[in-house]
C-alpha cells in the first residue's frame, strides 16, 4: 500500500521569505498523481498544485512551486514571499489512477511570522 | 459555481446514537468521497461513489458506518450506535470522474460522540 510521509510537524517562516516543505511516498507504480493541499484554521481543504507522475517539469502556481524527484520519491513545496494567509495545515497526498482514495501525509502545520 | 456542501457543520450526539451527516457534491460531480479526520491527522479514506453505487467502500471501519448516494447526487453518511471514537471530523470530496481529476472538499462536519 501506498504511504505518504510528512517529517516536519511544524514549520515557521518570516513574512516575504520562502519555506520547503518536505513529503516522501512509497509506490510500487510508475503512474501516479500528486498533490498538495493546505487547510486553513477553517478547515476546508484547498487545492494548492498538483504533479503528474509521468511529467518531468515540476509544476508550479504563483508563489507555490514543486522540487519533485521520482527516483528518490520526493515531492516537496516551496513557497516564495509568504504571507499571512499562507499560515494553515499543509498536506500532501498521492493519488493511484488505479484506486479511488487519496492518501495523506499527517501534515505540517505552517506558521508565518510577521 | 457551488462548492461542495456538508451539513451539518456540527454535531453533537451521545454513546449509542444514530447519527446522519449530508453531502452536497458540485453540480455534475459523478465522483464523491468521504474522509474521517481526526484531530493532528491527515484525512483518511471511507468511501467512494461512482454514481449512485457505492465503488469502494473499503474504508469503512465497521458494520455501524454505512453511506447511501441513491439519485447521484447527494450523499448521507450513517453511523448506528455511536461511539466515542468516532468523533472526529468527516470530510465530503467530490470530483468530475474517478482517475486522475482532483478532488474538491466541503468544509467538513465535526462530530461528537460524548
Amino acid at each position: 500500500a501506498q504511504t505518504v510521509t510528512q517529517s516536519q510537524p511544524e514549520m515557521s517562516v518570516q513574512e516575504a521569505e520562502t519555506v520547503t516543505l518536505s513529503c516522501t511516498y512509497d509506490t510500487s507504480e510508475s503512474d501516479y498523481y500528486l498533490f498538495w493541499y493546505k487547510q486553513p484554521p477553517s478547515r476546508q481543504m484547498i487545492l494548492v498544485i498538483r504533479q503528474e507522475a509521468y511529467k518531468q517539469q515540476n509544476a508550479t502556481e504563483n508563489r507555490f512551486s514543486v522540487n519533485f524527484q521520482k527516483a528518490a520519491k520526493s515531492f516537496s513545496l516551496k513557497i516564495s514571499d509568504s504571507q499571512l494567509g499562507d499560515a494553515a495545515m499543509y498536506f500532501c497526498a498521492y493519488r493511484s489512477p488505479n484506486n479511488n482514495d487519496m492518501r495523506f501525509g499527517a501534515g505540517t502545520r505552517l506558521t508565518v511570522k510577521p | 459555481g457551488a462548492g461542495v456542501s456538508q451539513t451539518p457543520s456540527n454535531k453533537v450526539t451521545e454513546k449509542g446514537k444514530y447519527v446522519e451527516l449530508r453531502c452536497d457534491p458540485i453540480s455534475g460531480h459523478t465522483a464523491l468521497y468521504w474522509y474521517r479526520q481526526s484531530l493532528g491527522q491527515g484525512p483518511e479514506f471511507l468511501i467512494y461513489f461512482q454514481g449512485t453505487g457505492a465503488a469502494d467502500d473499503s474504508g469503512l471501519p465497521n458494520d455501524r458506518f454505512f453511506a447511501v448516494r441513491p439519485e447521484g447526487s447527494v450523499s448521507t453518511l450513517k453511523i448506528q450506535r455511536t461511539e466515542r471514537g468516532d468523533s472526529a471530523m468527516y470530510l465530503c470530496a467530490s470530483s468530475p470522474r474517478r482517475g486522475a481529476d482532483t478532488q474538491y472538499f466541503g468544509p467538513g462536519t465535526r462530530l461528537t460522540v460524548l
